[in-house]
């Protein structure tokens, strides 16, 4: 139950395409669900993260949409640049916090110039 | 310091031998927490601190995994007999807790813990 299962595992988009990564949870509990982007060898880095009061977060090209009755979330990456290549993970816990999140496995973002 | 900083950046121990990892979180962040992060997998939770509250060690995989810290300053992550299984990327990750709530966590770049 505490288990978040994201979608794609890789993914190869053009550059200026759209870049779309999706997750589903079963904890009805989660309240906090932050993206995160890693790049080798470095540390997850926050990326936008979303509340269940709304259904969708914008923030410059990248754009979390939640729908709490399918339990389901997801980012989508407009205009995808070759520097958005990455790893991202998505993330959810209880209490509206970042304490002891439950992570997904990861999609590794490949932008192609 | 600007960040969380880890060290030592990578570790290769022999099987059997123990390790001591040490994380030094954000200035004034009073949660802190470490994660677990295997070969092209997620993230796993293994253990919380917050002030000087008891922590959250509910994601440690075995009892010899431990840690501590020291009021809100520097955390080591120590594992004991190290066995291959233990291999990954030990990541740690600081906060501000504002009210009840643990506001953006901050990752290291981690540890790189290879047993041979």
């Amino acid at each position: 139950q505490q288990q978040v299962k994201q979608s794609p595992q890789s993914l190869i988009v053009q550059k200026g395409g759209i870049s779309i990564i999706n997750c589903a949870y079963e904890n009805t509990a989660f309240d906090y669900f932050p993206w995160y982007q890693q790049f080798p060898g470095k540390g997850p880095a926050l990326l936008i993260a979303i509340r269940p009061d709304v259904s969708e977060k914008k923030e410059g090209r990248f754009t979390i949409s939640f729908n709490k009755s399918a339990k389901q979330f997801s980012l989508h990456i407009m205009d995808s640049q070759p520097g958005d290549s990455a790893t991202y993970f998505c993330a959810a816990s209880v209490s509206g916090s970042a304490r002891q999140l439950t992570f997904g496995s990861g999609t590794q973002l490949t932008v192609l110039p | 310091g600007a960040g969380v900083s880890q060290s030592p950046s990578n570790k290769v121990t022999e099987k059997g031998k123990d390790v001591e990892l040490r994380c030094d979180p954000i200035s004034g962040h009073t949660a802190l927490y470490w994660y677990r992060q295997r070969l092209g997998q997620g993230l796993e939770f293994l253990i919380y601190f917050q002030g000087n509250s008891a922590p959250d060690k509910s994601g440690l995989p075995s009892d010899r995994f431990s840690a501590e810290r020291t009021g809100e300053s520097v955390s080591t992550l120590t594992i004991q007999r190290t066995q291959q299984e233990d291999s990954a990327v030990y990541l740690c990750a600081s906060s501000l807790i504002v009210g009840t709530v643990n506001t953006e966590a901050f990752f290291g770049q981690g540890t790189r813990l290879t047993v041979v």
